[in-house]
């Protein structure tokens, strides 16, 4: 089983639609992050979070440490948002490198 | 100007070829790694190199070779290529241990053919 979950692994939205995409881990992290890779293969790093709320246009993260949780929202969703969406959490501890999800496939329909 | 720069984008090359793939970072970060991401978009950390010295080793062949001549450099070297290599590698860069968001390079995307 992997160490960071994420749900759904696809999603087909509706331009205009609110979108939540969920990410639950099973080890003690330091920051989670959330990436989005687009259609041609480039990874752009969305967020990087350790407790609470983050708000970046249309894209809105969240963390519960208690929980082991956390969502990426997306606004008033439009074709160009999509692409895949990975969280990576950073585990604390000594072995500092991050652990991907498997990553969500956003399609947004015009 | 590119904060984390990757050279090829596409490699395609013969079973048994030694290539390498080169990345550049000009963030000023201490920390940069190598990610391979399979055929089902999965990312697994490769190597991990702080200010130059090797921290993370996960387990890869040792056809696979990194090499950092300096702390704005980490290269990767492939020996022998196999079938099975075939798979995008990306590079990143961050600041040390993890404190700070990671950049991406735009990823190679190797075929072994």
């Amino acid at each position: 089983k992997n160490e960071v979950e994420q749900s759904p692994q696809n999603l087909t939205a509706q331009e205009g639609e609110f979108i939540t995409i969920n990410c639950s881990y099973s080890v003690g992290i330091s920051a989670l992050h959330w990436l989005q890779q687009h259609p041609g293969g480039g990874i752009v790093s969305l967020f990087m979070l350790s407790s609470g709320k983050k708000k970046h246009g249309r894209l809105i993260a969240t963390i519960n440490i208690q929980e082991k949780h956390s969502s990426l929202h997306i606004t008033a969703s439009h074709p160009r948002d999509s692409a895949v969406y990975i969280c990576a959490g950073l585990p604390s501890g000594s072995a500092r490198q991050l652990t991907f999800g498997s990553g969500t496939q956003l399609t947004v329909l015009p | 100007d590119t904060a984390v720069s990757q050279t090829p984008k596409y490699l395609v090359t013969q079973m048994g070829n030694d290539k390498s793939i080169k990345c550049e970072q000009n963030l000023g970060h201490d920390t940069m790694y190598w990610y391979k991401q399979d055929s089902k978009k999965f990312l697994k950390i490769m190597f991990s190199y702080n200010n130059k010295e090797l921290i993370i080793n996960e387990t890869v062949p040792n056809r696979f070779s990194p090499k950092s001549p300096d702390k704005a450099h980490l290269n990767l070297h492939i020996n022998s290529l196999e079938l099975g290599d075939s798979a995008v590698y990306f590079c990143a860069s961050s600041p040390p241990q993890g404190r700070g968001e990671a950049f991406f390079g735009q990823g190679t995307r190797l075929t072994v053919v």
